[in-house]
């Protein structure tokens, strides 16, 4: 059960879009990965599930997609308080989960 | 309203167990597809998987730290329970529990302890 690779970084100016990838090879095996937003001190928030489903009341800009063993969050219009950690999260099989190393979004 | 909260040592010494639980409400843990999971993160670092028990008793360890964990359910209390056997300074993080029923997702976090391994 390897964790999945994220960027350690990335940012982008407001109103843009960004997009953070998730590779591992659970990704490529499963159609579940969840994506988390966690600020600083808080717990984390599920923002995405089962690849590219949101829960009720997050926000239409956030969207995620997969292609082979990589997935990916992509963030439009980027607002000031999106600035936050993410963090993605694959289903590995039996029932057991993997976390990324996770990826600090600067918005400049 | 579902919600979630963790209690137990704020402080523990290497080598001792750490029990720690996670008292919910706006839920059962009998109802099918349930679940309640424990997650932790040191200090600056990643989130990190570690067990979760099902409505069925059906329990899942991380395969890294699994000859150390047992989780368990008390339905009548509402309360699941985490202990870490042999405590390590490296094992100093915030511990979460959190509501799932979906395979790949945690839904409803607690606000996460802090547990400290230090002599």
């Amino acid at each position: 059960q390897s964790a999945l690779t994220q960027p350690a970084s990335v940012s982008g100016a407001p109103g843009q879009s960004i997009t953070i990838s998730c590779t591992g090879t659970s990704v490529g095996s499963y159609n579940l990965v969840s994506w988390y937003q966690q600020h600083p001190g808080k717990a984390p928030k599920l923002m995405i599930y089962e690849v590219s489903k949101r829960p009720s009341g997050v926000s239409n800009r956030f969207s995620g997609s997969k292609s082979g063993n990589t997935a990916s969050l992509t963030i439009s219009g980027l607002q000031p308080e999106d600035e936050a950690d993410y963090y993605c999260c694959s289903y590995a099989g039996r029932s057991t989960v993997v976390f990324g190393g996770g990826t600090k979004l600067t918005v400049l | 309203q579902i919600t979630l909260k963790e209690s137990g040592p704020t402080l523990v010494k290497p080598t001792q167990t750490l029990t720690l639980t996670c008292t919910f409400s706006g839920f059962s843990l009998i109802t099918s597809g349930v679940g309640v999971g424990w997650i932790r993160q040191p200090p600056g670092k990643a989130l990190e998987w570690l067990a979760l028990i099902y409505w069925d008793d059906d329990k899942r360890y991380s395969p890294s730290l699994k000859n150390r964990l047992t989780i368990t359910k008390d339905t009548s209390k509402n309360q699941v329970v985490l202990t870490v056997t042999n405590m390590d300074p490296v094992d100093t993080a915030t511990y979460y529990c959190a509501h799932t029923e979906t395979p790949d997702a945690f839904d409803l976090w607690g606000q996460g302890t802090l547990v400290t391994v230090s002599s």
